[in-house]
C-alpha cells in the first residue's frame, strides 16, 4: 500500500524550514528518504527504524512514530541545493522492494 | 558514489521494435529492482529479484520482462515497444534491508 506524503509542494525562500510527512495505513517497521533532482536518479538520505529514532543528514532530520505510522522530515534553514522531489519509501514490495509515496517537490528560492 | 549503471541514458525507437535495457552493478547486491517512472511523478516497482535465476513481477502490471543470469546484471527487455511504454525506467540494487543504490535511468520515448 502505498504511504500519503504531504504536502505535495512547498516553495521557500533560502534559509526557511519545512517540514514533509509521510503516512501509512499499515504497520510500519521502516520508513526509508530519498531526493531526487530533475533528471537524476533518486539518492538516499535516511532511513529510520522501528523505535521512534531520530537521523541526521547535514540539515535535514526525520522522526518516526510507529505507532501513528508515520514520519517526519524536516529541513532546517533550508539551502537552494535543497530543491527536488523527496519520497518516502515504505518496505513490502517483493525483496524488501519500496513503495513510494507521490513525492513533495521542494522548490527553494534565493 | 553508488557502481550501478543503466545503458542507453534515452533512446527514442519506433513502434514495435524489441528493446533491451540494460542494468549492471558492480556491488555485488543480491537484490535488484526496475522502477517506472514518469515525469514529475512517483516510482512503480515492476520487476525484482533476490538474485540468480530470481525474477518476480512488482506492483505495477508491465509488458516487459526481465532476467538475472548473473548477480551483476540486470536486463529489462520489451519484445514490442508501443507508445504506452515510453517513460523512465530505474534500476537499483540493495544490499540486505539498506538504501537503494540507483542508476541514473534510462528516458525511453516509443514513437
Amino acid at each position: 500500500q502505498q504511504p500519503v506524503q504531504s504536502p505535495q509542494a512547498v516553495i521557500l525562500r533560502e534559509g526557511e524550514d519545512a517540514v514533509i510527512n509521510c503516512s501509512s495505513s499499515k504497520a510500519l517497521y521502516s520508513v526509508h528518504w530519498y531526493r531526487q533532482k530533475h533528471g537524476e536518479a533518486p539518492v538516499f538520505l535516511m532511513i529510520l527504524l522501528k523505535g521512534g529514532e531520530q537521523k541526521g543528514h547535514d540539515k535535514i532530520s526525520a522522526s518516526f512514530n510507529e505507532k501513528k505510522q508515520q514520519s517526519s522530515l524536516y529541513l532546517t534553514a533550508s539551502q537552494l541545493s535543497y530543491s527536488g522531489t523527496y519520497f518516502c519509501g515504505t518496505p513490502g514490495g517483493g525483496a524488501d522492494g519500496l513503495t513510494f509515496g507521490k513525492g513533495t517537490h521542494l522548490i527553494i528560492q534565493p | 558514489e553508488a557502481d550501478i549503471y543503466q545503458t542507453p541514458r534515452y533512446l527514442v525507437i519506433g513502434t514495435g521494435k524489441k528493446i533491451t535495457l540494460e542494468c549492471s552493478q558492480t556491488m555485488g547486491h543480491d537484490k535488484m529492482y526496475w522502477y517506472q517512472q514518469d515525469p514529475g511523478m512517483e516510482l512503480h516497482l515492476i520487476h525484482y529479484s533476490y538474485g540468480v535465476n530470481s525474477t518476480e513481477k512488482g506492483d505495477l502490471s508491465s509488458e516487459s520482462t526481465v532476467s538475472r543470469i548473473r548477480t551483476e546484471h540486470f536486463p529489462l527487455t520489451l519484445e514490442s515497444a508501443r507508445p504506452s511504454h515510453t517513460s523512465q525506467y530505474l534500476c537499483a540494487s540493495r544490499a540486505g534491508g539498506f538504501e537503494a543504490f540507483f542508476g541514473q535511468g534510462t528516458r525511453l520515448t516509443v514513437v
